[in-house]
């Protein structure tokens, strides 16, 4: 158990809808980094937040944004929805940014119908 | 831009015997990490090792051992007496040091078999 919590672990929604993705990170950790990793491909890196400020930005659609609040947890907003969006969505968590210590989530699966 | 290439897409080895996963990255930084993460059919990415780019000693953690050839930007993964529970993808990643965009390769699906 990595410590880092991620909901719902599974989601079946429809084209053109809109989903919200929860992550709280481990105790103490100021960093959130959100990945999407398509059906047998590797991860790409979406977006990190720091201490609730946006740190890093990758390739993250216009359609998706995400914010992470002064608890720390973190939700990353999918809207309009394509097939293509269809993916595991992880969530990882770091104390301090650009170390490389990353722990994950085990992520949400989105299947858009 | 930095990129890390798996060549191996799949990969098989027998109970207890010895397989090696090679990666390899391009990149002009000096100061970097190098990661390997297990993702097994739990679908947790769980890290392996972690090498520093300016410690010359490979990284080893019990059976999981690297060879980095910094010059060559080559990272290839050891894993001696293979357990079946090693059966997962594993990823090769890297990360520049102070960034925060940890770019993944392609992944080798390892299957160890009875």
């Amino acid at each position: 158990d990595s410590g880092v919590t991620q909901t719902p672990k599974h989601l079946i929604t429809a084209t053109g809808q809109r989903v919200t993705l929860r992550c709280s990170p481990r105790s103490g950790d100021l960093s959130v980094y959100w990945y999407q990793q398509s059906l047998d491909q590797g991860l790409q890196f979406l977006i990190q937040y720091y201490n609730g400020e946006e740190r890093a930005k990758g390739n993250i659609l216009e359609r998706f944004s995400a914010q992470q609040f002064p608890d720390l947890h973190s939700e990353l907003n999918l809207s309009s929805l394509e097939l293509g969006d269809s993916a595991l969505y992880f969530c990882a968590s770091s104390v301090l940014t650009g170390t490389g210590e990353l722990f994950f989530g085990e992520g949400s699966r989105l299947t858009v119908l | 831009a930095q990129t890390v290439t798996q060549s191996q897409p799949e990969m098989s080895v027998q109970e207890a015997e010895t397989v090696t996963l090679s990666c390899t990255y391009d990149t002009s930084e000096s100061n970097y990490y190098l990661f390997w993460y297990k993702q097994p059919p739990s679908r947790q990415m769980i890290l392996v090792i972690r090498q520093e780019a300016y410690k010359q000693q490979n990284a080893t953690e019990n059976r999981f051992s690297v060879n980095f050839q910094k010059a060559a930007k080559s990272f290839s993964l050891k894993i001696s007496d293979s357990q079946l529970g090693d059966t997962a993808m594993y990823f090769c990643a890297f990360m520049k040091h102070g960034d925060n965009d940890m770019r993944f390769g392609a992944g080798t699906r390892l299957t160890v078999k009875p």
